[in-house]
């Protein structure tokens, strides 16, 4: 199956800080990756769409100026968390369309202290 | 209100027994895929169903996609403590993007030996 990796899979940092998260398709051209967001034992949150070349779209209720979307090539998106609150620790997933089939990302678990 | 409905949402059962679970729409969806996460990691995709009715096994998991595409289920017979795992639906609707997908509630499954 279709490879995406992300990096890092674990990160801690200080509140007020900011931290990037990648993600990349490994094996396949993505012009669309999907960032997602999951609590413990709970299903996948939606949280932005990246558009290779475009502006990324945001769900309701995501704030687009802390939580900030790149996606310079068909094979790499970042979303990085800006200003950092204990409340934005989490698990962070992204995925990519291969087809009309999504592969996900290991994940990256987010600790804000 | 979920567009998916995932049932039930937390099962615990003995190894060998057998299990169902269950996503339910009223919407239409152009395709179905199912995936199971394990703490700490992303979704793993397990099957994708495109056609009313279509039936897919994949060794001991049958998955059923519904007549009129808006509901799925998955069966697991003879259940081993390697199935363990948080089991998701997902699909893309029928009136939505194309490329992005929605989730069910997802269901917690613990066999246990």
């Amino acid at each position: 199956g279709a490879v995406v990796s992300q990096h890092p899979s674990r990160v801690i940092c200080k509140s007020g800080t900011s931290v990037k998260i990648e993600c990349r398709s490994l094996d396949f051209q993505a012009t669309t990756m999907f960032w997602y967001r999951q609590f413990p034992k709970q299903s996948l949150m939606l949280m932005a769409t990246s558009n290779e070349g475009s502006k990324a779209t945001y769900e309701q209720g995501v704030e687009k100026d802390k939580f900030l979307i790149n996606h310079a090539s068909l094979t790499l998106s970042t979303l990085t968390v800006t200003s950092a609150h204990p409340e934005d620790s989490s698990f962070y997933i992204c995925s990519a369309n291969r087809g009309y089939e999504q592969y996900f990302g290991p994940g990256t678990r987010l600790t804000v202290t | 209100t979920q567009l998916l409905e995932q049932s039930p949402q937390f099962l615990s059962i003995q190894e060998g027994e057998n299990l169902t679970v269950y996503c339910n729409s009223s919407s239409v969806f152009s395709s179905l895929q199912w995936y199971r996460q394990e703490p700490g990691e992303g979704p793993v995709l397990l099957v994708t169903v495109v056609t009313g009715g279509e039936v897919k096994k994949l060794k001991r998991l049958t998955f059923q996609f519904g007549d009129a595409r808006k509901d799925s289920s998955l069966h697991i017979t003879a259940a081993q403590p390697g199935d363990t795992g948080l089991y998701l639906c997902a699909g893309t609707p029928l009136s939505g993007s194309a490329r992005q997908l929605t989730f069910g509630s997802g269901t917690q499954l613990t066999v246990l030996p």
